[in-house]
């Protein structure tokens, strides 16, 4: 089973930065089977990134995925007050439910 | 446009240690056999974990180990419902519970359903 790891747990950032979420992988994902998902407090997550760099539906360009092997990640550029939320990532290759534990955005 | 409406009394079921819980997504917006349904489990202020999934054209399932002989989904196509029935409940299964449709291109979580919160107590 693939395990995931996110770097950092906490990211502190103001509005109009831009902020790079790692996500790791303990072997190597297939096909760039990896996935981002945004989930603010009590609501269900949100589906941002498929394919390692596809985006989703409705998702806004601010928002891009990168990486392939072991190491991906998630950039948000110029922040805006609505993306400070908790970040995860999915492999979905081998086993469709691996997630990382999530990486949470806050203002700063 | 894609829906997937949990049942549960306002969102919220609450069991007592032994018991089971079933929880009822109902799709709109889509052809519901076309799409495999996953389930997606939360606990409080924790990560997020894959509880299984079900193919509603052929009502085949995939479950992890963890919870085989536990869960149980079934599909309706005649209601565009899929059922999640978790027995023997424990109060680790304490959590909010989502369903999800299965991605296009893969096993990814495309839309969401709104979360049950199943909470175990005496």
């Amino acid at each position: 089973e693939i395990v995931l790891t996110q770097s950092p747990g906490t990211l502190s950032l103001s509005p109009g930065e831009r902020a790079t979420l790692s996500c790791w992988a303990s072997q190597s994902v297939t096909s760039y089977y990896l996935a981002w998902y945004q989930q603010k407090p009590g609501q269900a997550p949100r589906l941002l990134i498929y394919g390692a760099s596809s985006r989703a539906t409705g998702i806004p360009d601010r928002f891009s995925g990168s990486g392939s092997g072991t190491d991906f990640t998630l950039t948000i550029t110029r922040l805006e007050p609505e993306d400070f939320a908790v970040y995860y990532c999915q492999e979905y290759g081998s086993s469709p439910g691996t997630f990382g534990p999530g990486t949470r955005l806050e203002i700063k | 446009q894609v829906q997937l409406v949990q049942s549960g009394a306002e969102g919220t079921e609450v069991k007592k240690p032994g018991a089971s819980v079933k929880v009822s997504c109902k799709a709109s917006g889509y052809t519901f056999t076309n799409n495999h349904l996953h389930w997606v489990r939360q606990a409080p202020g924790q990560g997020l974990e894959w509880l299984g999934v079900i193919n509603p054209r052929s009502t085949r399932t995939n479950y992890p180990q963890k919870f085989q002989g536990r869960l149980t989904l079934t599909s309706d196509t005649s209601t565009s419902t899929v059922d999640m029935e978790l027995n023997s409940l424990t109060y680790d299964d304490t959590a909010v519970y989502y369903c999800a449709t299965e991605g296009h291109w893969g096993a990814y979580f495309e839309y969401w359903g709104q979360g049950t919160l199943v909470t175990v107590s005496s």
